[in-house]
């Protein structure tokens, strides 16, 4: 039968506005947990990453949250600008003898209108 | 430091034919991932390598090999092509020197079957 596509879920904000994404996770093993950005024409580039050991990390501009008890991730930009927008995977690790195989979410697209 | 780079970007094959994919890891990097960006199934494991093994290994298809060579390059072949292998093939590299590191995604090669 005909494959039907992935819809993702959208986020359209204002520049300046702060955006948050979401995450929900599948694997309550997972230990490790990556946030990447994809631009159009371009492979994913690493934003920040988060061990389960700890439930907040901050970089520049972006923090992550993890809640392992509902196995949700979110990623925080603050003061998003039109250079944001692309499209933002969470990425979940086993760990173990699975260093080297992430598992991706569906992506969210993010819009930053000037 | 270069980046991962993969050759070719582009690709056109048709039905039955067979393609082979190349991927240079950041230099100093010993494992490297592959995974297949589709719009109907989003990004997913297809294997990795680590010292010319391959350590874990994803849910497709015979079709789908790969190899490692030495100087950690790596390498991936699909046999007998059919039009739903058309995709963006990314190749990612980390050092695995132990623990959790981020990976580091190639522009990838964009696969189109006719």
């Amino acid at each position: 039968g005909e494959s039907v596509g992935l819809h993702l879920p959208t986020l359209s904000v204002q520049e300046g506005d702060n955006s948050i994404i979401n995450c929900a996770y599948s694997n309550s093993a997972s230990d490790y947990f990556i946030w990447y950005k994809q631009e159009s024409g371009k492979g994913p580039q690493f934003i920040i990453d988060i061990r389960s050991n700890m439930d907040k990390r901050q970089g520049q501009r972006v923090t992550v949250l993890l809640n392992k008890t509902v196995k949700h991730l979110s990623l925080q930009i603050a003061a998003t600008q039109p250079g944001d927008s692309a499209v933002y995977f969470c990425a979940e690790n086993p760990g173990g003898t699975s260093y080297g195989k992430l598992t991706f979410g569906q992506g969210t697209i993010l819009t930053v209108h000037p | 430091k270069a980046g991962v780079t993969q050759t070719p970007r582009y690709l056109i094959k048709t039905r039955g034919q067979q393609v082979t994919l190349s991927c240079s890891p950041i230099s100093g990097h010993r494992s490297v991932s592959w995974y297949q960006q589709t719009p109907g199934q989003g990004l997913q494991f297809l294997f990795e390598y680590f010292s010319e093994t391959q350590r874990n290994k994803g849910n497709f298809p015979g079709r789908f090999s790969g190899r490692q060579f030495s100087n950690s390059r790596s390498e991936m072949n699909v046999s007998t092509l059919e039009l739903g292998d058309s995709a963006l093939y990314l190749c990612a590299s980390w050092p695995a020197t132990g623990g959790y590191n981020e990976q580091f995604f190639g522009p990838g090669t964009r696969l189109t079957v006719l």
